[in-house]
């Protein structure tokens, strides 16, 4: 049961425009939420976030919006640049309570044309 | 780069025999996260620590198992290895569990 979706495996945008990666989610219990980039043969790195008190959070480029009664969120990179090529995962969790589980989709490959 | 020290980076082994991955951090952070990454999967998670000898299962925890001794170690242990098995691992660490997990450079094994 895949609490956490990226229904979209891949994606493609010329340089300069803007791109869009989707999530849904199923556990209403999640409050918070995470977009990390992977770069091949590395680690995924954190890039930015949201609390579900927030509908938008900005960071540069990148701006995370949340629809909770959608349970829905997106990842917006304004311009995309050829180096924001990479997986994207958006993650999602809990607070409270002794035990935090992060839940990750299953990613979406970003191709950013020159 | 969080202090995330995984080993090793490569492995290759039979199926049949036991595994042990391990997780060192120097970040004295509570939480700690194993994962694994397959295609079409994306990042799935194994096993998770919340503390010293506080350990639960992910989603995908059957066949691997976990300990935590100290802090600042955290070990997976895939007691029988299957070609299943074969995937990139990948270590995480939280402060609170409830903001960003900072990741290691991650484990690639091979069960033949």
């Amino acid at each position: 049961d895949q609490q956490v979706k990226q229904n979209s495996p891949s994606l493609s945008v010329q340089e300069g425009r803007i791109s869009i990666l989707n999530c849904d989610y199923t556990n209403s219990m999640f409050d918070y939420f995470l977009w990390y980039k992977k770069y091949p043969a590395e680690g995924p790195t954190f890039l930015i976030s949201i609390s579900s008190i927030k509908d938008k959070n900005e960071d540069g480029r990148f701006t995370v919006f949340l629809n909770k009664s959608a349970k829905h969120l997106s990842l917006h990179i304004v311009p995309s640049q050829p180096g924001d090529s990479a997986v994207y995962f958006c993650a999602a969790n809990s607070y409270g309570g002794a035990t935090n589980k992060l839940i990750f989709g299953t990613g979406t490959l970003l191709a950013v044309q020159p | 780069d969080a202090g995330i020290t995984q080993s090793p980076r490569h492995k290759v082994t039979e199926t049949g025999t036991p595994v042990t991955l391990r997780c060192h951090q120097t970040e004295n952070h509570r939480y700690m996260y194993w994962y694994r990454q397959d295609p079409g999967h994306g990042l799935r998670l194994i096993h998770y620590s919340y503390g010293v000898k506080d350990t639960d299962k992910g989603e995908v925890s059957d066949g691997y198992s976990v300990s935590r001794s100290k802090t600042e170690d955290f070990l997976l242990t895939l007691e029988s290895a299957t070609s299943s098995q074969t995937s990139v691992y990948f270590c995480a660490i939280s402060s609170t569990g409830n903001t960003e997990a900072f990741f290691g450079q991650g484990t690639r094994l091979t069960v033949v």
